[in-house]
């Protein structure tokens, strides 16, 4: 079946630039997770949905950073007035809810703030 | 806080080399641990998980098991190809799902 699809694939925004980042996951799965992952560095969390509700959003760097899944399946990351520092790939996983599951990554956004 | 430290790369390896790549963890609690892979060019692919003590993940080759006493979960291969050249993250789950990662260890596989 279909995996996990993220979408634009790459974004250059200029400084101050709004940017919108779509993730679709993989049909029927509940958990839906937003990872930053710097150049040479591992994936960091950065927030996670269990169907439309926003559990957990303590790695979200900033108030720049918004997520949302209002339907409990497609969700967005949006960042405002973007900076340099977010320069960096942006991945989307989605799991069944159970504990321990996998974790299945769609292949990122990568986004480049000039 | 829960936390993974892997061993830093690269890794250079010739042709049917036994490979081992070093990963601790610090963790409250049972955590789940894997090992994702991201070949050049490629997303992040789950290469093996255990979820409980002594459980011995494998596949495609790959092993490790997870060794309470330790706090470890290395990754080994027999014999490597240049194919399984990439980058390899160590990764834990906790009570909440999210994965926490290792910092990635690039193993560089040479005919």
């Amino acid at each position: 079946g279909a995996g996990v699809s993220q979408s634009p694939r790459y974004k250059v925004a200029k400084r101050g630039q709004d940017v919108a980042l779509r993730c679709d996951p993989i049909s029927g799965h509940v958990s839906l997770f937003w990872y930053q992952q710097a150049l040479g560095q591992g994936p960091e969390f950065l927030t996670y949905f269990q169907n439309e509700a926003q559990l957990d959003k303590s790695g979200l760097p900033s108030d720049r950073f918004f997520a949302e899944r209002p339907e409990g399946s497609v969700s967005t990351l949006k960042i405002q007035r973007t900076q340099q520092e977010d320069s960096a790939v942006y991945l989307c996983a989605s799991s069944l809810d159970r504990q321990g599951e996998t974790q299945y990554f769609g292949p990122g956004t990568r986004l480049l703030v000039l | 806080g829960n936390s993974v430290t892997q061993m830093e790369g690269p890794v250079t390896l010739s042709e049917e080399a036994f490979l081992t790549i070093n990963c601790t963890y610090t963790a409250t609690g049972y955590p789940s641990l894997f090992w994702y892979v991201q070949y050049p060019g490629e997303g992040l692919q789950l290469l093996l998980k255990a979820t409980k003590a002594d459980d011995k993940g494998s596949n495609k080759g790959f092993e490790a098991t997870y060794r309470k006493e330790t706090t470890s979960f290395h990754l080994e291969k027999g014999s490597v190809q240049v194919s399984d050249s990439a980058v390899y993250f160590c990764a834990l789950s906790g009570a909440t799902n999210k994965l926490i990662f290792g910092t990635g260890t690039l193993l560089a596989v040479q005919p």
